[in-house]
């Protein structure tokens, strides 16, 4: 089973500021079959990227995805106040169908 | 547009049963695997089940396995969780969410319904 760990726990950033967000698999995804979610309070997860590093229909450029392997990032460029919110990785690459990781949450400094 | 509509959520007692239901439209549903990912109060996203697109295939977290029944009608564009045997450990807002990859098992998803909530407690 693959486990994915993200880090930070907590990010604390200032509008403006660009943001780094870490997932590491436990084992190699080997198709990169990664993606990103954004969560706000009371609100379904909304999809950011897929495939590690292709941006969702709708999403700014300023959010990008990079990685292979085990190691994944988003990027954040430059902050918006809209963009504080928790962040979760997700792998689709191997059993079981889908994996979570344990969230990252962008706030305020 | 594509939509997803949970219903069925509601306060049941340790023991007891529930079942969810999502209503799809909006797309094909025959075409698509879809999903159910819970998050209990305060706590990330968790993958719970899964089904193919033409529900031969059916998919399980091991915290659920044996107590969960994951079933779609495709006549009907219904996704259904049958939950028996409830912990307060499943109490969470119940999603269900569509796979965005054509007759694939494992598929990132984009696109969620707003949840129902399930409440385990006596």
């Amino acid at each position: 089973e693959v486990v994915l760990t993200q880090s930070p726990g907590t990010l604390s950033l200032s509008p403006g500021e660009r943001a780094t967000l870490s997932c590491r698999a436990s084992q190699t995804l080997s198709s990169s079959f990664l993606a990103w979610y954004q969560q706000k309070p009371g609100q379904a997860p909304r999809l950011l990227i897929y495939g590690a590093s292709s941006r969702a229909t709708g999403i700014p450029d300023r959010f990008s995805g990079s990685g292979s392997g085990t190691d994944f990032t988003l990027s954040i460029s430059r902050l918006e106040p809209e963009d504080f919110a928790v962040y979760y990785c997700q792998q689709y690459d191997s059993s079981p169908p889908l994996t979570f990781g344990g969230g990252t949450k962008v706030e305020i400094k | 547009e594509v939509q997803l509509l949970e219903s069925g959520g509601g306060l049941v007692q340790p023991g007891g049963s529930l079942r969810l239901s999502c209503a799809a439209s909006g797309f094909t549903f025959t075409t698509y695997g879809i999903y159910w990912v819970r998050q209990a109060p305060g706590k990330g996203l968790e993958w719970v089940s899964g089904i193919s697109a033409s529900g031969a295939g059916t998919f399980y977290a091991d915290c659920v396995k044996g107590r969960f029944t994951i079933s779609r009608d495709n006549s009907k564009n219904m996704l259904y969780l049958q939950m028996n045997s409830l912990t307060t450990e499943d109490t969470a807002v119940y999603y269900c969410a569509k796979g965005a990859m054509p007759g694939a098992v494992r598929s990132y998803t984009h696109y969620w319904g707003q949840g129902t909530l399930v409440t385990v407690s006596s």
